[in-house]
């Protein structure tokens, strides 16, 4: 069965100062990895995805993440934190059986950045 | 449309009642899902749709809820006699097809019971 695991339930950085999210997974093939990032009172939008491509995906607002599969991690950075990154983030797989694509979300990572 | 939407935004209800929660997806999608997030909870499935194919119900935790998805576009959550551990934000998604496995979720509906 697949899983992820958010090692950090809470994040604090300083403006400008670099991004990195942890997320572990647990899947039985090639999975699909997601990061999604939830804003205060706002929908869940697609920050970026694994599909066996690229290892190092770029998603938006300049996020990147790195599919490991000898770590089985996906960790998400960024280089230089926003005050607009505060949010909430979670890692998610995809259970692709079959073209189901139903996801399994991590408990979710808060990130709070201060000036 | 241009994005999925949901509604209402907010509900609030009391105890017992019975509610329908709605969902419009993306102009062609033919996936569509219910997810519910929680307290204590985290984000879970609830039912998936796929098409003309029978749905996937796997995720709904009670008889009190169903949900149905009338030619093949919006989708209805009906929670009957509501409890109050039903409080949560409801959140729908669609999928474009087999093709992609990317979801596309709308803004939720937030149900509170008192």
């Amino acid at each position: 069965a697949q899983s992820v695991t958010q090692l950090d339930s809470h994040v604090s950085v300083s403006e400008g100062t670099p991004v990195l999210l942890r997320c572990n997974y647990s899947s039985s093939y090639s999975p699909s990895l997601f990061w999604y990032v939830q804003h205060p009172n706002k929908g869940l939008q697609l920050l970026l995805k694994y599909t066996s491509a690229a290892t190092l995906v770029k998603g938006i607002n300049g996020f990147e993440a790195e599919f490991k599969k000898s770590e089985t991690s996906f960790h998400l950075t960024k280089p230089s934190a926003h005050m607009s990154d505060a949010a909430e983030y979670f890692c998610v797989v995809s259970d692709g059986s079959g073209g189901y694509n139903k996801l399994i979300f991590g408990a979710g990572t808060r990130l709070a950045v201060h000036p | 449309g241009a994005g999925v939407s949901q509604s209402p935004s907010n509900k609030v209800t009391e105890k017992g009642k019975d509610v329908e929660l709605r969902c419009d997806p993306i102009s062609g999608h033919t996936a569509l899902y219910w997810y519910r997030q929680s307290l204590g909870q985290g984000l879970e499935f609830l039912i998936y749709f796929q098409g003309n194919s029978a749905p996937d119900k796997s995720g709904l935790p009670s008889d009190r809820f169903s949900a149905e998805r009338t030619g093949g576009s919006v989708s209805t959550l009906t929670i009957q006699r509501t409890q109050q551990e039903d409080s949560a934000v409801y959140l729908c998604a669609s999928r474009g097809g087999f093709s992609t496995d990317t979801q596309y979720f709308g803004p939720g509906t937030r149900l509170t019971v008192l």
